[in-house]
């Protein structure tokens, strides 16, 4: 069974240093990986994902996620951050069964400090 | 625009009453997903459809139903509600198909049982 760990409920950064979100998986066979961003009291939008290819992922929002295979994880990163990317952001996993089911990890809140 | 909808988006009810939660996608996608989400658990899939009439359990199915009878809507029923559904439900849905495809959210519905 997948299984994902976000280790830190939550990262304090400044405005305009960078920030990273960290994420490790567990999953039979090859996987395909998520990041979420939730603002208060609204659903989960979808920021990127992982296939296969190039490890560096570019998402919306200036975001992106590393994935390194040997250390099974998919760290969301941001090379400036913004008062407005304060926000609980999760990361998922799938495998490559076909099925299309997503385990969440426990989320991670983000604050950014002016 | 196509869009995913749930109501109520707040509803408090008795413990003991059976409660349905509705959700109402216009991307007529095919699978549909509901998940509670709930203070260090993260999101829990509670149970999810890959089409008309096709229902399955999640991980925290148990006191749950739904059903499918068109595409765009899976409502949510609690038979006999408890506190321990007290809960913020969140609807989600995706493209059919072998494809990697994220999942669009609604709002949520905040469920608070007395």
């Amino acid at each position: 069974a997948q299984s994902v760990a976000q280790p830190e409920d939550q990262v304090n950064v400044a405005e305009g240093n960078p920030l990273t979100v960290k994420c490790t998986y567990s999953v039979s066979g090859n996987p395909y990986l998520f990041w979420y961003v939730q603002y208060p009291n609204r659903g989960l939008q979808f920021l990127l994902k992982y296939i296969t290819g190039d490890n560096l992922v570019k998402g919306s929002y200036g975001f992106e996620a590393e994935f390194n295979k040997s250390q099974t994880s998919f760290h969301l990163k941001k090379p400036s951050a913004l008062v407005s990317d304060s926000a609980l952001y999760f990361c998922a996993v799938r495998d490559d069964t076909g099925f299309q089911k997503l385990v969440f990890g426990t989320g991670t809140r983000l604050l950014v400090s002016p | 625009d196509a869009e995913i909808t749930q109501s109520p988006r707040h509803k408090i009810t008795e413990t003991g009453r059976q409660v349905t939660l509705a959700c109402h996608q216009t991307w007529n996608h095919n699978n549909m997903f509901w998940y509670r989400q709930d203070l260090g658990h993260g999101l829990r899939l509670i149970h999810y459809s890959y089409g008309v009439h096709d229902t399955n359990k999640g991980e925290v199915s148990d006191g749950y139903s739904v059903s499918r009878s068109n595409t765009e809507d899976l409502p949510l029923t609690l038979e006999s509600a408890a506190s321990s559904q007290t809960s913020v439900y969140f609807c989600a849905s995706s493209r059919p198909g072998q494809g990697v495809y994220e999942q669009y959210f609604g709002p949520g519905t905040r469920l608070t049982v007395t």
